[in-house]
């Protein structure tokens, strides 16, 4: 089975802190996504990377970037921790290459709350 | 752009009753189309996808879904619902710049079971 960690359940973090989220994953795929999930605005993309020391914006990257310096490994990073990036975080993964199998796995998600 | 509508916010059903959740998808080519479900504090699971060919699709959990690209619509269906299958429903579409799969959620839907 795919599998995608994400390395924190929850996490507080004051306002101003820099805060890295981690998400692994043990399926060799290519792409990794962030997602941001409120209530009733569904799943928003933040970046998403298809390669190694890629990446692109996707619909919310103000206030966030990433790191991709594996192919397995997917950081997201908020530099100045602020109030209303208070959400939970979900990490995906999919293939670029097997094209009947290109559906996004995701991790259990980190719920952040800054105070 | 791609987006995906989820009319329906809520949907409250009893327990052995069927169950339609209606989305509906915006994209200027094919769309690769996905249902997921979501349980409380879980990530979100794969229920079906479609990519091509037969237009009824089956999933896990008993779950069907209809592609009708006249109407733009991948509704998610399952002829008996169950209390365990309350939970908050994304429809997605997979949009493909540069060769590699984007998802796009919908807002979501949450089904309400009553016994």
């Amino acid at each position: 089975d795919v599998k995608v960690t994400q390395s924190s359940r929850y996490l507080v973090k004051r306002t101003g802190e820099k805060v890295f989220l981690e998400c692994v994953q043990d399926m060799d795929h290519e792409n990794m996504f962030w997602y941001r999930q409120d209530p009733g605005l569904g799943l928003r993309l933040i970046y998403f990377s298809y390669d190694v020391k890629m990446k692109e914006k996707g619909d919310i990257p103000e206030g966030y970037s990433v790191s991709r310096e594996k192919k397995e490994r997917f950081s997201l990073i908020l530099e100045s921790a602020s109030t209303n990036q208070t959400s939970m975080y979900l990490c995906a993964s999919s293939s670029r290459t097997r094209l009947l199998n290109t559906e996004a796995f995701f991790g259990q998600g980190t719920r952040l709350t800054v105070v | 752009a791609q987006s995906v509508t989820q009319p329906d916010i809520h949907i409250t059903v009893s327990e052995g009753a069927s169950l339609e959740l209606r989305c509906n998808y915006s994209y200027g080519a094919t769309p690769y189309l996905f249902w997921y479900v979501q349980s409380p504090g879980q990530g979100l699971q794969l229920l079906l996808k479609y990519f091509s060919g037969d237009t009824l699709v089956q999933g896990i959990k008993g779950f069907e879904a209809e592609f009708k690209r006249s109407q733009s619509s991948f509704n998610l269906r399952k002829p008996s619902v169950h209390w365990s299958d309350a939970a908050e429903y994304f429809c997605a579409v997979g949009a493909r710049p540069g060769g590699s799969y984007i998802p796009t959620f919908g807002r979501g839907t949450s089904l309400i079971v009553h016994p």
